[in-house]
């Protein structure tokens, strides 16, 4: 099954940078990286997606070094509202057997 | 277009008790899936669903059945609920294939309680 590992939490204050890395040393070869939020009572909702280097949009940025183990979204100056769950979801090639597992996911709170 | 909807938004069991959790996407999705979501745990897959007729296993499928007749539904069904499957449930589609190249689409969401 995939094994991504992720902060269990983390705090921040509004107009801050806050960045969240994510392991995942069985990453398949032909496989995209993709993170996505969660708001509470809600379900989760896609933000951003890459395979290696930098991919930006007007949510945020993912960030990938040249081995793929890992990866860091960015979000820039957030505020209240990015108060929620984000998850990074990877396919799983170690066993052959490819299935689609999330993350524990990262609980980032926002405060005034 | 409603995208994927899930019906009901919360429910309460007895132990031993049946029901069917449903999910619907007028999306023309390939592919469905299920996921249970407890404190800590993240999101488990359940079972998914390729196509119409076809159904396979995910990390967690054990006290769960699933069909797949039409390419719209993906009904979840527990047979004889026991505590353990307490749990949000979250159906989701993709465009095509299982694979992180796609982005998966979730529904609101189903509350389980088993008492």
């Amino acid at each position: 099954l995939a094994k991504t590992t992720q902060p269990i939490s983390m705090d921040s204050y509004e107009g801050q940078e806050v960045n969240i890395t994510c392991s995942h040393n069985n990453i398949a070869t032909n496989d995209y990286i993709t993170w996505y939020q969660q708001f509470p009572s809600q379900g989760p909702r896609f933000i951003i997606q890459g395979y290696k280097t930098k991919v930006t949009n007007e949510v945020a940025s993912l960030f990938i070094p040249a081995d793929r183990k890992s990866s860091t979204l960015s979000l820039p100056r957030v505020s209240l509202s990015d108060t929620a769950v984000y998850y990074c979801l990877v396919g799983d090639s170690l066993h052959n057997d490819y299935k689609l597992s999330f993350g524990a996911g990262t609980t980032v709170t926002v405060r005034a | 277009n409603a995208g994927v909807t899930q019906t009901p938004k919360f429910q309460v069991l007895k132990t031993g008790q049946s029901m069917t959790l449903q999910c619907a996407q007028d999306m023309n999705h390939e592919y469905m899936s299920w996921y249970r979501q407890d404190p800590g745990m993240g999101l488990r897959l359940i079972h998914y669903s390729v196509g119409a007729g076809i159904t396979d296993q995910g990390e967690v499928p054990n006290g769960y059945n699933v069909s797949r007749s039409t390419t719209e539904d993906f009904p979840l069904r527990l047979l004889s609920a026991a505590p353990s499957q307490t749990s949000v449930y979250f159906c989701a589609t993709n465009p095509a294939g299982a694979t992180t190249t796609d982005t998966q689409y979730f529904g609101p969401g189903t509350r389980l309680t088993v008492l």
